[in-house]
């Protein structure tokens, strides 16, 4: 069984300190992808790491692949109250007869106070 | 930009009733998904559906559980008899890569199914 553990549960900060999210696994995954959560509402797709040590920025958001595949990390640099939600690492299981489904974290919920 | 809708939005409903989610997955898309997650819980695999027939399901997924995609564009979840324990958010998700290195799916905003 591929299992996701993230870190911290929960982080509460204030506007414009710098936090990182957590995601490992004892498994190597072909991909990792983070989501974000809003209370009521889908996941909604932030980004997909692929390589091994790959990075990718989207604005404040800096994601970390693992070397080995098997970790991530996010980085919010000069957080704002508007990044305050759930944030969501998920991997597919791939291979055999999988068709690709996801494996969640139980998510780190972010609240960034003004 | 194109997502993936679903109805209805909250769906109330006494055990032992009929349910039907309803999604409408991406057009181009070729793989989808059905997830839930219970208040306070991780987001939970149900079933994966690809060419027309069920490709994997979960423990979660048994005989009271069943998925269609009736025509081209829509894609259904039925609980024929629904529990207590049934009540969750369930997504809707879908998929276009043929590339196994991303595996990227969009979900859609969820049906909150509560059971009374």
């Amino acid at each position: 069984t591929q299992l996701l553990e993230q870190s911290p549960q929960f982080l509460s900060i204030q506007e414009g300190e710098n936090l990182t999210v957590y995601c490992n696994s004892s498994s190597v995954f072909s991909s990792l992808q983070w989501y974000r959560q809003e209370p009521g509402e889908g996941p909604v797709l932030l980004v997909t790491v692929v390589t091994g040590g790959e990075v990718k920025k989207l604005k404040r958001l800096t994601f970390q692949f693992g070397d080995a595949r098997k970790d991530s990390s996010l980085h919010i640099t000069a957080a704002q109250t508007g990044d305050t939600g759930l944030y969501l690492c998920a991997g597919p299981h791939a291979g055999g007869t999988s068709y690709g489904k996801l494996t969640f974290g139980q998510g780190t919920i972010l609240t960034v106070h003004p | 930009e194109p997502e993936v809708t679903q109805t209805p939005s909250h769906q109330v409903t006494q055990m032992g009733q009929e349910v039907i989610l309803r999604c409408v997955p991406i057009s181009n898309h070729l793989y989808f998904y059905w997830y839930r997650q219970i208040l306070g819980q991780k987001v939970e695999f149900l079933v994966s559906f690809y060419n027309n027939e069920i490709s994997e399901k979960s423990e979660i997924f048994d005989d009271q559980f069943s998925v269609e995609r009736p025509d081209g564009s829509n894609f259904t979840l039925k609980i024929r008899s629904t529990k207590l324990e049934d009540s969750a958010m369930y997504f809707c998700a879908s998929r276009f890569s043929v590339a196994k290195s991303s595996y990227e799916q969009y979900f859609g905003p969820g049906t909150r199914l509560t059971v009374t």
